[in-house]
């Protein structure tokens, strides 16, 4: 079946270093592919999508490229800020559902030090 | 501005108590989930509904129940609380096929 995997967290990083969290998937045909976050002690919302091969999502200087070939959706930001402290989810939406369910991946902490 | 809140958002209940968590949106959506999100397990999906009187299974439904008599509403009951249920519980809604869900703030449930 379809299914989504993220890298293992807490991932701590110091203010203005470069984000990689990693995002795998397994999935028939052509899935579309999100990013959303979890800011503490709210609910989820979502950061970017893709929803073909070699797409490109990007919002607030997030970025995530829809790679076919690795089946990947790595999420990256180039300099990171003590308010990107969350949870990141990655998501995917079959390509034969036509209903809108996602399946998620186990998320992932990320925090920020000054 | 359309919004999507849950009630309560907090609660403590015994084993074996009925629990409903109440969801309610004003976007109009047509699609409504409810998920519960647990530490080293993300988000699982419970039950979701396409429209008024549609409700269907999602991957951890035993033990849950809702109901969709209108558009704005979705209650999740817990017939019989267990402490396996003790979690934090998500309402969403969406008004397309295009997977952006709009997710509530949660609930935090607590079953001793």
């Amino acid at each position: 079946g379809n299914s989504v995997t993220q890298m293992e967290g807490p991932v701590t990083l110091s203010e203005e270093a470069f984000l990689t969290i990693n995002c795998t998937y397994t999935a028939t045909g052509y899935p579309s592919l999100f990013w959303y976050v979890q800011y503490p002690g709210e609910g989820l919302q979502l950061l970017l999508k893709a929803t073909k091969a070699d797409d490109k999502g990007s919002n607030k200087g997030f970025e995530a490229t829809y790679r076919k070939e690795t089946t990947s959706f790595h999420l990256e930001k180039g300099s990171v800020q003590v308010s990107d402290s969350a949870v990141y989810f990655c998501a995917l939406k079959s390509s034969s559902s036509n209903t809108g369910k996602l399946i998620f991946g186990q998320g992932t902490t990320l925090q920020v030090k000054p | 501005d359309a919004e999507i809140t849950q009630s309560p958002r907090h609660k403590i209940t015994e084993t074996g108590r009925q629990v409903t968590l109440a969801c309610h949106q004003t976007w109009n959506h047509n699609n409504m989930f409810w998920y519960r999100q647990d530490l080293g397990h993300g988000l699982r999906l419970i039950h979701y509904s396409y429209g008024v009187q549609d409700t269907n299974k999602g991957e951890v439904s035993d033990g849950y129940s809702v109901s969709r008599s209108n558009t704005e509403d979705l209650p999740l009951t817990l017939e019989s609380a267990a402490s396996s249920q003790t979690s934090v519980y998500f309402c969403a809604s969406s008004n397309t096929n295009t997977g952006e869900l709009f997710f509530g703030e949660g609930s935090r449930l607590t079953v001793l």
